[in-house]
């Protein structure tokens, strides 16, 4: 239980396009997904926290204009990287929780974007 | 931005050895407190877990082991197997908080 899937698991775009990123709950329905990026050899950064049915709350220093994020289901959260440059290359991961009260994430195999 | 040139702390193992990677968490209050394996270019995946009113548990060939005075976080391996060469990192959170706290990772390298 509790597997979490991403879509897709690599891109490979130009810069100034947009690349939309999926996380789905395949098992268990997610009311809050969470998105993270993760540089080589360092731990996850907490980009934003998704909350089904209302607007992200970003971490400081991450742009909301420029992760576009939306959490229109329970089992569903996107997360669009707008005009893409270089920079934003990363692996991306979401993780998602079981419930209200349950803190444990389960986390998505990752999606790693090249912006060429 | 990207950091060049890090590298985490790396344990070699010898197989069929017990590993223990440690970890010294930051909040006291902390009440929670998750370990995680992560294979390269992979998401992390959950091995164990612990709550504050527990000092140790135990899972299959891990155990994780809480010490909240000095605010320390363990997590053993038994019978070090190939399979488990990853990076491990330790999370904390409270009861009620969203976020998860990520220690900065161990690498562990398993030698055949």
């Amino acid at each position: 239980g509790a597997v979490v899937s991403q879509h897709p698991s690599w891109v490979i775009c130009k810069s100034g396009t947009s690349v939309k990123i999926e996380c789905r709950s395949l098992d268990f329905q997610a009311t809050t997904m969470f998105w993270y990026r993760q540089f080589p050899k360092q731990s996850l950064m907490l980009m934003a926290t998704s909350n089904e049915g209302s607007k992200a709350t970003y971490e400081q220093g991450v742009e909301k204009d420029k992760f576009l994020i939306n959490h229109a289901s329970l089992t569903l959260s996107t997360l669009t990287v707008t005009s893409a440059h270089p920079e934003d290359s990363s692996f991306y991961i979401c993780s998602a929780r079981t419930g209200t009260g349950k803190e444990t994430q389960y986390f998505g195999p990752g999606t790693r974007l090249l912006v060429l | 931005g990207e950091s060049v040139g890090l590298h985490l702390p790396t344990l070699s193992v010898q197989e069929g050895d017990n590993s223990i990677i440690n970890c010294a968490y930051s909040n006291s209050a902390s009440d929670y407190f998750i370990w995680y394996k992560q294979e390269s270019g992979k998401g992390p995946q959950f091995i164990i877990d612990i709550r504050s009113n527990m000092d140790k548990r135990q899972g299959q060939r891990v155990t994780v082991l809480l010490n909240k005075t000095v605010k320390h976080l363990s997590l053993q391996i038994a019978a070090t197997q190939p399979g488990d060469s990853a990076v491990y990192f330790c999370a904390e959170t409270s009861y009620g908080n969203n976020r998860l706290a990520f220690g900065k990772g161990n690498q562990v390298v398993v030698i055949p």
